[in-house]
């Protein structure tokens, strides 16, 4: 079946403006997870949904980063004000069900995410 | 702080070589050890979940144990092949309801 999608997989922007990066999980996966891999960095947590709403917010680096989930499928991680710092690999993760660490997590691959 | 750490940060090896690297983590309130493999320009993929004390899983070449007591994962390739080149992650959870934490990964080349 079909893996978990990420759109775009690339995006150039400038200094200030906003970004959407939009994930679509496994069909039928309870749980979807933002992570950010900045250059020399290890993946960082973001955000993680349980179906729509999002129980960990702790991981959002600064409130120009929100994120949604809508009809427990499609989510949109947004950045306002973009900032260098911002620049990273965004990835989408989902798992079966719940939230438990006993879930295997499967990818997308990933938004490249450069801000000028 | 939960932290989660490996070694080497990088490996070279030649085909056909055997390998081993390490994942470290706290040994206090231990649920889920996970191995993922980030190939470059594709998605990190499961390994493997390990639960229990002891555990060792395998999936072809590439087998893993776990020490939960003393808080380390070890993930060997026997018979390294260049499809084989990939970062290899390790993510300790702790609760079965709190994130998994990530280690930086090590970074193992095969060479032909």
């Amino acid at each position: 079946g079909a893996g978990v999608s990420q759109s775009p997989s690339n995006k150039v922007t400038e200094k200030g403006k906003d970004v959407e990066l939009r994930c679509d999980p496994i069909s039928g996966h309870t749980a979807l997870y933002w992570y950010r891999q900045s250059l020399g960095q290890g993946l960082e947590f973001l955000i993680y949904f349980q179906g729509n709403s999002a129980p960990d917010k702790s991981g959002l680096p600064s409130d120009r980063f929100s994120a949604e989930r809508t009809g427990g499928s499609v989510s949109t991680l947004t950045i306002q004000r973009t900032q260098q710092e911002d620049s990273a690999v965004y990835l989408c993760a989902s798992s079966k069900t719940g939230t438990g660490v006993y879930n295997e997590q499967f990818f997308g691959p990933g938004t490249r995410l450069t801000v000028l | 702080i939960l932290n989660v750490e490996q070694s080497p940060q990088s490996l070279h090896v030649q085909e056909g070589d055997s390998t081993n690297f390490t994942c470290s983590f706290p040994s206090s309130n231990f649920y889920a050890l996970h191995w993922y493999r980030w190939e470059t320009a594709k998605s990190p993929e499961a390994l493997f979940v390990m639960t229990l004390n002891g555990d060792e899983k395998k999936k072809g070449r590439i087998s893993a144990t776990l020490n939960t007591k003393e808080g380390y994962s070890y993930l060997y390739i026997k018979g390294s092949q260049p499809e084989d080149s990939a970062t290899y992650l390790c993510a300790f959870g702790a609760g079965n309801n709190r994130k998994l934490i990530w280690g930086l990964g090590t970074s193992l080349a095969v060479n032909p």
